[in-house]
Parts: structure tokens; C-alpha cells; sequence
């Protein structure tokens, strides 16, 4: 089954202390991205990577990073979270010039 | 730069009633234009899409039309259903090569 799987699902955590949420696609996608959804935002795009070793940043990258090591894997990171990054993020991928994005299920984020 | 309005929710309605969301866009050259759904608890789904001007996406009974005059894409459905209840977002592929910009989300509320 074609999927983007996102771990973990719900994440609370302590202002500071770092931490990595995890993507993975299972299409041989090349275009992979992060996306912070806010209420009366929408989705807000925090970095993208068209292939591997290719990455850059999106609408708002302040605070995170990423990495593309492997096709298939897009690991989200906040070195030291702060409570203005509570949020719900998705991954995405897609077959560029298709246009279909592929979202994961999502991760509740919690700062405190 | 690039910019999507949808109409603020939530719009509650009736089982079988006629839905209406308006999207409106701002963009250079000629974007590809998207609606995506998302169920409770779950990731953005593709709903439909359309690519160029007066092409007419549909899918799920969910139906919109390309209007460039007046940069448009307004997502309708003849008669909805409880399981229609989500948040539907309005989007245009810009020209950063596959990246997504999205409107604020529409939550759509239909009761029995």
C-alpha cells in the first residue's frame, strides 16, 4: 500500500530538548516536504527536498532542520523546541509534475 | 507572492443539501489548482484538481472549474452527506517546483 508513515502520531515535550520526527514513503518519490498546520494558517510549508542531498527551506524554517540521506526518509528536527512550535505537522511527498501530494497521518506536537 | 482566500467556516448544513466553498488565488503565470480534504484524526487527501484554465475537476460528487477571469476554483457538491464532514483546503502549485500553497481550511459540518 502506498503510504507516508509519520512517527510518533503525538509528542509531548520540554521547551530545549531535542527531537526528531520521523517520515518515510514508501513510492520512490522525489519531492518531499514538511508542513506546520496552524488554526486560521492553514498548512505552511517548513523545508522541502526535491531529491536526496537536496533540501531547502520553505514559508517558515525558523527553529527546525532537516536531512535527505535516503530517498525514502525525510526526519524532521528541532534542535530546541520552544512552545511557539506547538503545532500539527505532515510530511508530504509526491511524484513531481503530477502534482498529487501524499500526506502522512500527521504529529501532534506539544512544547511546554 | 502566491496566496490562496477561502471562505471562512464552519459551514453547517443539512444532509442533502447544496454545498458552495470559495477559493480565490493569487499567482504568477498559470498554477495548477488543487482541493484537498481532510477526515478527523487524518492527513490531506487529493480531491480533485485541474491544471489550466476552464479545465473542471471532479471526484466524490465534488466538483470545481479553473476560472482564470477570475482566478478562481470554487469546490461544489449537489447533495452532501454526513461523511462529508472535514476540512476542505483550497491550494495552487506555484512555480518552486511542486511546492504547495495552501489556504486557511474551510471545515465543513453536515448533520443528520
Amino acid at each position: 500500500e502506498a503510504q507516508v508513515t509519520q512517527n510518533p502520531r503525538y509528542l509531548i515535550t520540554v521547551t530545549g530538548k531535542k527531537l526528531t520526527v520521523t517520515c518515510s514513503q514508501n513510492m520512490n518519490h522525489e519531492y518531499m516536504s514538511w508542513y506546520r498546520q496552524d488554526p486560521g494558517l492553514g498548512l505552511r510549508q517548513i523545508y522541502y527536498s526535491m531529491n536526496v542531498e537536496v533540501t531547502d527551506k520553505g514559508d517558515v524554517p525558523e527553529g527546525y532542520k532537516v536531512s535527505r540521506k535516503e530517498k525514502r526518509n525525510f526526519p524532521l528536527i528541532l534542535e530546541s523546541p520552544s512552545p511557539n512550535q506547538t503545532s500539527l505537522y505532515f510530511c508530504a511527498s509526491s511524484l513531481v509534475f503530477l502534482g498529487e501530494a501524499f500526506f502522512g497521518q500527521g504529529t501532534r506536537l506539544t512544547v511546554v | 507572492g502566491d496566496s490562496v482566500t477561502q471562505m471562512e467556516g464552519p459551514v453547517t448544513l443539512s444532509e442533502e443539501a447544496f454545498l458552495t466553498i470559495n477559493c480565490t488565488y493569487t499567482a504568477t503565470g498559470y498554477p495548477s489548482l488543487f482541493w484537498y480534504v481532510q477526515y478527523p484524526g487524518e492527513g490531506l487527501q487529493l480531491l480533485l484538481k485541474a491544471t489550466k484554465a476552464d479545465d473542471k475537476g471532479s471526484n466524490k460528487g465534488f466538483e470545481a472549474t479553473y476560472r482564470k477571469e477570475t482566478t478562481s476554483f470554487h469546490l461544489e457538491k449537489g447533495s452532501v452527506q454526513v461523511s462529508d464532514s472535514a476540512v476542505y483546503f483550497c491550494a495552487l502549485e506555484t512555480d518552486s517546483w511542486g511546492k504547495l500553497q495552501f489556504g486557511a481550511g474551510t471545515q465543513v459540518v453536515v448533520t443528520p
